[in-house]
């Protein structure tokens, strides 16, 4: 089946320094992936997706690798700020159901 | 604009009581996700909509879990005979999309959820 996981759990950053989540995956044939930032008590927000047919995609202080060779992705938050505490997810369809497998999530803490 | 809502927010039964989740998605989004996400792992999905069909539900843990979308709007989710293992936070979604299967790639958009405690 699916399985999608992170490498670490934590990740500890200095505020304004560039931040990188690691994210890997088993299917081969998956074509689709998104990151979600999840804080405290709420749900999970959409952050980017990106299809198979792409290597990167960029949103607003945020971009997304995607090397399907080794089957990894990564979130890269440009000048990470307090704001961006959270738990961030990678999650792509797969395992045959209709829903999104998700990793078990890293804890991004920003230090001052 | 308005997001996925959810109700209640949390929600405490005692063990062996029967609970009703309900979702109320984006307005004009066909597919609805139910998921369960225990403490620090992630979410877990449960079940799928398309419309008012229920497509999918490979994901419900148990025949004590039950959800329906009678006019392919809002739903609920409900656990009959609750036990202490049913103890998460219950996350809706819903997407512009459909399937996956169908290679409709369009990101979920995930409410609050409701926080289910079994005493």
């Amino acid at each position: 089946g699916e399985s999608v996981g992170l490498h670490l759990p934590t990740l500890s950053v200095q505020e304004g320094d560039n931040s990188i989540i690691n994210c890997a995956y088993s299917n081969s044939a998956s074509d689709y992936f998104i990151w979600y930032k999840q804080e405290s008590g709420k749900g999970p927000q959409f952050i980017i997706d990106i299809r198979s047919n792409m290597d990167k995609r960029q949103g607003q202080r945020v971009t997304v690798l995607l090397n399907k060779t080794v089957k990894h992705l990564s979130l890269q938050i440009a000048a990470t700020q307090p704001g961006d505490s959270a738990v961030y997810f990678c999650a792509c369809p797969g395992g045959g159901a209709d829903g999104l497998t998700f990793g078990k999530g890293t804890h991004l803490i920003i230090q001052p | 604009g308005a997001g996925v809502s959810q109700s209640p927010r949390y929600k405490v039964a005692k063990r062996g009581q029967d609970v009703a989740l309900r979702c109320d998605p984006i307005s004009g989004h066909v597919s609805l996700f139910w998921y369960q996400q225990a403490l620090g792992q992630g979410p877990e999905f449960l079940t799928y909509f398309q419309n008012e069909a229920q497509l999918d539900k490979s994901g419900l843990p148990s025949d004590r879990f039950f959800a329906e979308r009678p006019e392919g709007s809002v739903s609920t989710l409900k656990i009959q005979r609750t036990q202490q293992e049913d103890s998460a936070v219950y996350l809706c979604a819903s997407s512009l999309g459909t399937s996956y299967r169908d290679h409709s790639n369009q990101p979920q958009h995930f409410g609050d959820g409701t926080r289910l405690s079994i005493l």
